[in-house]
């Protein structure tokens, strides 16, 4: 089965501070990675996603992650953050199992940006 | 506009109720999924219909069942509610059921069982 950790579970920065977002994953098979994003109070949203090619994939709201197989990571990075980043953040694998899409989630990180 | 609907959003209700969650998806996809997040965050799939079928039932307990009248629909009804059924419950839908799908979530039905 595969699995997902994240192994920070809160990151504080403050504003227009790089910030990394760490990964990890284990998998057998082909892997399909994504980042989703919970807002507060929300359900969440895709924010990017590795399928294949491209090992650097971007959002359109300044993240980016990149696939490391060697490393089994897929961590999300963002150059400055704004006030406006403050969540959660899910990493998944997809796992194929009968058929069908299973997304298995990492625990969460939860991004908190100060003034 | 919405996409993906969920009614209710808050539920409190006591400890061996029956109750039921709603979703609906406007988006005509075929596949819908029913999440659980704990109070630590932590995101579980439950169930997932495709085209009205069930096609992934993780191991929930049979308290819980997940019914499709169309594709556009999913429901949740759990029997005997107990106390560590209170969660966050996101319905979540996609199409097809392909590996690299994105899923669109609802905003979720916060369950307190007293």
């Amino acid at each position: 089965a595969q699995s997902v950790t994240q192994l920070d579970s809160q990151v504080p920065v403050f504003e227009e501070a790089p910030v990394e977002l760490r990964c990890n994953y284990s998998s057998s098979v082909s892997v399909y990675l994504f980042w989703y994003v919970q807002y507060p109070n929300q359900g969440l949203q895709l924010l990017l996603k590795y399928l294949s090619g491209s090992t650097l994939v971007e959002s359109i709201n300044g993240f980016e992650a990149e696939f490391n197989k060697s490393q089994t990571s897929f961590h999300l990075r963002k150059p400055s953050v704004h006030i406006s980043d403050t969540a959660e953040y899910f990493c998944a694998v997809s796992e194929r199992i009968q058929g069908a899409q299973k997304l298995v989630f990492g625990q969460g990180t939860r991004l908190t940006i100060n003034p | 506009d919405t996409a993906v609907s969920q009614t209710p959003k808050y539920l409190v209700t006591q400890m061996g109720n029956d109750k039921s969650i709603k979703c609906e998806q406007n988006l005509g996809h075929d596949t819908m999924y029913w999440y659980k997040q704990d109070s630590k965050k932590f995101l579980k799939i439950m169930f997932s219909y495709n085209n009205k079928e069930l096609i992934i039932n993780e191991t929930v307990p049979n308290r819980f069942s997940p019914k499709s009248p169309d594709k556009a629909h999913l429901n949740l009804h759990i029997n005997s509610l107990e106390l560590g059924d209170s969660a966050v419950y996101f319905c979540a839908s996609s199409q097809g059921s392909g590996p690299g799908g994105e899923q669109f979530f609802g905003p979720g039905t916060r369950l307190t069982v007293l």
